[in-house]
């Protein structure tokens, strides 16, 4: 069964650094999202990213963060100027033309 | 604006019980509704989903929800509870200017006594 792959399973990195978290998406969907948890928290919305532009993204998607679709199967979150607030865990979506989101199994972000 | 409420941060049941996770939503119209579930070092798996129609809904391992319209609410529940459903469960709204955005609730963790 086709599955959403996210790399690496765990990332550390000194505040300040730039960190870019990789998805391979379902072959074939069209929709792309991040999303992430930070620690007894809520899964929250980051972003949402269709025909190569983002079509929709929180408050929590500030000017540090940005998406890409560099080839036809990965999906990246990029995080410039790394806080230690911005630890948690990432997780990517993608969708087909229904209205199901698959998601990967995370990655975990600690900022030291 | 869309939000969902799990009043359950942790429910203990022992295994062959039934078992009920309570959801409740704010959402102005007809909500496309979600449960998720998460195993340990694994992504948020579908277990079922209401967009429209019945309202009681059948969904993989088991799982079954009803929404109910007037409650605001969309119980997940399984008559008899295995071992092997110990995960933590999520329930979610879609909205955004594309309903692709997923609200989450703060999930509940199901622990599955032998």
């Amino acid at each position: 069964e086709p599955e959403v792959t996210q790399t690496p399973s765990h990332q550390v990195t000194q505040m300040g650094q730039e960190v870019i978290l990789r998805c391979v998406p379902i072959s074939n969907h069209l929709y792309f999202y991040w999303y992430r948890q930070i620690l007894g928290q809520k899964v929250e919305f980051l972003v949402s990213f269709y025909n190569n532009e983002i079509s929709e993204k929180s408050e929590i998607f500030d000017d540090r963060f940005s998406v890409e679709r560099p080839d036809g199967s990965n999906f990246t979150l990029k995080i410039r100027s790394t806080k230690l607030e911005d630890s948690a865990m990432y997780f990517c979506a993608s969708r087909d033309r229904g209205d199901t989101q698959y998601f990967g199994p995370g990655t975990r972000l600690t900022v030291l | 604006a869309q939000s969902v409420t799990q009043p359950d941060i942790h429910i203990t049941v022992s295994e062959g019980a039934s078992l009920e996770l309570r959801c409740n939503y704010s959402y102005g119209a007809t909500p496309y509704l979600f449960w998720y579930v998460q195993s340990p070092g694994q992504g948020l798996q579908l277990l079922l989903k209401y967009f429209s129609g019945d309202t009681l809904v059948q969904g993989i391992k088991g799982f079954e929800a009803e929404f109910k319209r007037s409650q605001s609410s969309f119980n997940l529940r399984k008559p008899s509870v295995h071992w092997s459903d110990a995960a933590e469960y999520f329930c979610a709204v879609a909205g955004g200017s594309t309903l692709g955005r997923l609200y989450f609730g703060r999930g509940t963790q199901l622990t599955v006594w032998p």
